[in-house]
C-alpha cells in the first residue's frame, strides 16, 4: 500500500531532551516536506526536500533540523525541543521534486513539549 | 511574506445546497493552487488542483481560479453531510523548488 509513515505518533518530553520524528514514504517520491499545525494558524511548512542531500528552509524552520540521506526518508529532529514546538506534525510527500502535484501526508505526530 | 488568507468558518449550508469557499493569495508569482480537504484529527487530502485561469470541474467539485484578482475558490455542488471538514487552500509559487503556503483553512458544516 502506498503511504507515508510517521513515528511516533504521539509523544510527550520535557524541554531540552532530543527528540526525533521519522518520516518514511514507499512511493518512490522526490519531494518531501514537514509542516506543523496549530489552531488559527494553519499548517506551516518547516524544512522541504527536493532529492537525496537536497534541503530548503520552509517558512518555520527555527528550532528544527532535517536530514535526507536516502530518498524514502525525511527524519525531524529537535535538538533542544521547548513547550512552543507543542504542535501537530505532518510529513508530506509527492512524486514531482518541485513539489507541484499531488501531496501526499503522513497520519500526523501529536508532539506535546512539558 | 506571502500570504493565503480564507476565512475561518465555520460555513454552514444545508444538505444539497451549494458550498462556495474562498481564498486569496499575495504573490502574484504564484502558478499552483490547491484545495485539501482535512477531517478532524485526520491529515490532509487533496481535493483538486488548478493552475490556469477558470474553471476545473471534478464530479461535485469546481475550482476556480483567476490570477488578476489573486483569489481562488472550491465550489461543492449538492452538498453532503460528509463533506463537514475544514477545507485548506494551498499556493505554491513558480519557478524552481518553492515552499508552499497553506491558509488557516474554512470550516465547512452540512446540515442535514
Amino acid at each position: 500500500e502506498a503511504q507515508v509513515t510517521q513515528n511516533p505518533r504521539y509523544l510527550i518530553t520535557v524541554t531540552g531532551k532530543k527528540l526525533t520524528v521519522t518520516c518514511s514514504q514507499n512511493m518512490n517520491h522526490e519531494y518531501m516536506s514537514w509542516y506543523r499545525q496549530d489552531p488559527g494558524l494553519g499548517l506551516r511548512q518547516i524544512y522541504y526536500s527536493m532529492n537525496v542531500e537536497v534541503t530548503d528552509k520552509g517558512d518555520v524552520p527555527e528550532g528544527y533540523k532535517v536530514s535526507r540521506k536516502e530518498k524514502r526518508n525525511f527524519p525531524l529532529i529537535l535538538e533542544s525541543p521547548s513547550p512552543n514546538q507543542t504542535s501537530l506534525y505532518f510529513c508530506a510527500s509527492s512524486l514531482d521534486r518541485r513539489g507541484t502535484d499531488t501531496q501526499y501526508f503522513g497520519p500526523g505526530t501529536r508532539l506535546t513539549v512539558l | 511574506q506571502k500570504e493565503v488568507e480564507q476565512n475561518s468558518g465555520p460555513l454552514s449550508v444545508p444538505e444539497g445546497a451549494i458550498a462556495s469557499l474562498n481564498c486569496t493569495y499575495s504573490d502574484r508569482g504564484s502558478q499552483s493552487f490547491f484545495w485539501y480537504r482535512q477531517y478532524s484529527g485526520k491529515s490532509p487530502e487533496l481535493i483538486m488542483f488548478i493552475y490556469s485561469n477558470g474553471d476545473k470541474e471534478d464530479g461535485r467539485f469546481t475550482a476556480q481560479l483567476n490570477k488578476a484578482s489573486q483569489y481562488v475558490s472550491l465550489l461543492i455542488r449538492d452538498s453532503q453531510p460528509s463533506d463537514s471538514a475544514t477545507y485548506l487552500c494551498a499556493v505554491m509559487s513558480s519557478g524552481g523548488y518553492q515552499k508552499v503556503t497553506f491558509g488557516i483553512g474554512t470550516k465547512l458544516q452540512v446540515i442535514p
